[in-house]
């Protein structure tokens, strides 16, 4: 089946690194995507990755994909109370989309 | 920049009540998606469609029905409001003929049913 898997709350202090994981099932999976949603919004696409690459950078965003292990990781490098948000981790192969339940991040000063 | 609104943000109605949630896009995408989101944050997928006159539904069963006669325009309606259907719709688009063509997204409507 395909399953994404991400835990669901993660609470970091303002200046500090945030690491959101993300696990997948469907090894065919072409891209994966990280989207990002803030209170009362619609979903933001923040950065995807192909699957035949290891890690993407983008600013403060590194991207790591373990395709051995169906593991994908963001990282949010200096993180800031505007980083605040819903994460949401989605794999695609082909036309279909499966997005995880959603990882929770707060910001504490 | 994403181009994809939803109308309205908001809405409040009594149950029985038919109403239609707009969603339209001016990036010329073909395929289009309803997303339903519950309070506990998951995505559902409800209906997507691939292009003009055509409408699939989605893996959450759903009571509301859409349509496509434009290829800018999707709209969904519920017939008769339950307070079930109380949720946040969210109306996305994508390119049909790329593979890596991500979801773009609306910014939702949150409806509650009393």
């Amino acid at each position: 089946g395909e399953d994404v898997e991400q835990s669901l709350f993660l609470s970091v202090r303002e200046g500090d690194s945030s690491v959101i994981n993300c696990t997948y099932t469907d090894s065919s999976s072409t891209y994966l995507y990280w989207y990002k949603q803030e209170p009362g919004a619609g979903l933001q696409l923040l950065t995807y990755i192909f699957s035949n690459m290891d890690m993407k950078q983008d600013q403060r965003l590194t991207v790591l994909l373990n395709k051995k292990d169906k593991h994908l990781s963001l990282r949010i490098a200096d993180t800031q109370t505007g980083d605040s948000a819903i994460y949401f981790c989605a794999e695609s192969k082909g036309q279909n989309f499966v997005f995880g339940p959603g990882t929770r991040l707060s910001v504490l000063p | 920049e994403a181009d994809i609104y939803q109308t309205p943000r908001y809405l409040v109605i009594g149950t029985g009540k038919k109403i239609t949630l707009e969603c339209s896009q001016t990036m010329g995408h073909d395929k289009m998606y309803w997303y339903q989101q519950d309070p506990g944050m998951e995505l559902h997928l409800i209906h997507y469609s691939y292009g003009v006159n055509s409408t699939e539904k989605g893996d959450l069963s759903s009571e509301s029905t859409v349509s496509r006669i434009r290829t800018e325009h999707f709209p969904l309606t519920l017939e008769s409001a339950r307070p079930s259907h109380t949720s946040q719709y969210l109306c996305a688009s994508s390119e049909l003929d790329r593979d890596n063509s991500p979801l773009h997204f609306g910014n939702g409507t949150r409806l509650t049913v009393t």
